[in-house]
């Protein structure tokens, strides 16, 4: 299987902050990454697709970028609806593996 | 607007069958792939498995043994089982849609909002 190592595990910001999230692959996976928020209640939701690519709807401060094994998620001015965990997931090759998730939570 | 909605049991007994069903609206399951993943309390993301409208399933080889996933174009629905379920299988199982671009993956475009099933007698 492809390990994907997620950090950090959490992160404290407040409102306006920047912050970037990393995720490493144990192997190259191209760019068949993708990032995910998750929020209590709420289905989950694309992010980032294909590494950089930001879905439709979603606002312009996420960015992804990366290839191979190296990948950051970026959240420039930090909102309040931002506060939630994210996760990056490969789809390269089966089984699909998610890194282990970053809380982010205000300070 | 297509939208997912899981349903199913809540309580499960150990060694019982998890049974759970993934209803599409305002869609069809024809043309993708869904798929099946769960997030036990306090922990990550784990992807089950997943399911072409033809029929076609892959498995997680972690759960492969004990998961069937099945897939009803009549009633544009995708069903997961879960036999043998122990505590370690309490979750918040979602499903979602496959995108592909071509034959490659492409990753999760559409989620249900999850629903949260104890195994405990």
């Amino acid at each position: 299987d492809i390990q994907m190592t997620q950090s950090p595990s959490s992160l404290s910001a407040s409102v306006g902050d920047r912050v970037t999230i990393t995720c490493r692959a144990s192997q190259g996976i191209g760019n068949a990454l993708g990032w995910y928020q998750l929020k209590p209640g709420t289905a989950p939701k694309r992010l980032i697709s294909a590494a950089s690519r930001l879905q439709s709807g979603v606002p312009s401060r996420f960015s992804g970028s990366g290839s191979a094994t190296e990948f950051t998620l970026t959240i420039t001015s930090l909102q309040p609806e931002d506060f939630a965990t994210y996760y990056c997931l490969q789809h390269k090759t089966y089984p699909y593996t998610f890194g282990q998730g970053t809380k982010l939570e205000i300070k | 607007q297509v939208q997912l909605q899981e349903s199913g049991p809540r309580l499960v007994k150990p060694s019982e069958t998890l049974s759970l069903t993934c209803s599409v609206s305002g869609g069809s399951v024809n043309k993708y792939y869904w798929s099946w993943l769960r997030q036990p309390p306090g922990k990550g993301l784990e992807w089950i498995a997943n399911i072409f409208y033809s029929g076609s399933a892959n498995y997680n080889p972690s759960l492969e043994r004990r998961v069937t996933i099945s897939v009803d174009t009549s009633k544009d629905q995708f069903s997961l089982k879960l036999s043998s379920v122990t505590a370690a299988d309490t979750a918040v199982y979602y499903c979602a849609r496959e995108v592909r671009l071509g034959i490659t993956p492409h990753g999760f475009d559409l989620w249900g909002r999850g629903t949260m099933v104890t195994v405990s007698s």
